[in-house]
């Protein structure tokens, strides 16, 4: 069965610093791998997706993230936060047609 | 352009109430249809998928039902609501044939189940 595992349930940072938000996943077959962010007040919004090809793909807002197939990790990186940046991040697998979210991480940036 | 309507935005019920919780999406066609319910801490579990009408797969055994009674509208109901169902319930859809290639979500119901 498809699982995924954010290991991190609340952040909080300052403006500029660097974040990185862990997410490994577990499914026996090709996935397809999401972050979604939920900025306060909004609805849930895609920021960058893996399906194929170079490992490292990047979204929006200067988000990146590095597939590790060993690993079964999809870790979300940014070089510096900003205080728009608050929100709520979840990891998602896709396999067929089924998507499985991991819990979520807070991300709370002081300015 | 697509968009997905959800309602109610809020709900109220006693214990043992029927519940019905609809989400129709307009623009596009033949689109995969989701069901999840949203709890803090525990992100989003997935409850109910249906690649097309009639077609629900069921996730989370549980006190919950879904139904596709036309392309573009799927429902989600209850005969008999517990406590444990309250939560925060979000309607997606996505298109693809092999699979998801991004899910666009609905502004959700908040049900308090008293």
């Amino acid at each position: 069965a498809q699982s995924v595992s954010q290991h991190n349930h609340h952040v909080i940072l300052s403006e500029a610093a660097s974040l990185e938000l862990g997410c490994n996943y577990s499914y026996g077959g090709t996935v397809n791998l999401f972050w979604y962010v939920q900025y306060p007040g909004q609805h849930l919004q895609l920021l960058l997706k893996y399906f194929s090809g170079d490992p490292l793909v990047k979204g929006i807002k200067g988000f990146e993230a590095e597939f590790i197939k060993s690993k079964f990790s999809f870790n979300l990186r940014k070089p510096s936060v900003q205080w728009s940046d608050t929100a709520e991040y979840f990891c998602a697998v896709t396999g067929g047609f089924k998507t499985i979210f991991g819990a979520g991480t807070r991300l709370f940036v002081k300015a | 352009s697509q968009t997905i309507h959800q309602w109610p935005a809020t709900l109220v019920q006693p214990v043992g109430s029927p519940l019905s919780l609809e989400c129709t999406v307009e623009g596009t066609s033949n689109p995969n249809l989701y069901w999840y319910r949203q709890a803090a801490g525990r992100g989003l579990q997935l409850l109910f998928y249906s690649v097309g009408i009639g077609q629900i797969s069921s996730e989370v055994p549980q006190n919950l039902s879904a139904s596709r009674p036309q392309d573009r509208q799927f429902i989600l109901s209850s005969k008999k609501l517990l406590l444990s169902d309250s939560g925060f319930y979000l309607c997606a859809w996505s298109v693809g044939t092999t699979t998801n290639e991004k899910l666009f979500f609905g502004s959700g119901t908040q049900l308090s189940v008293l």
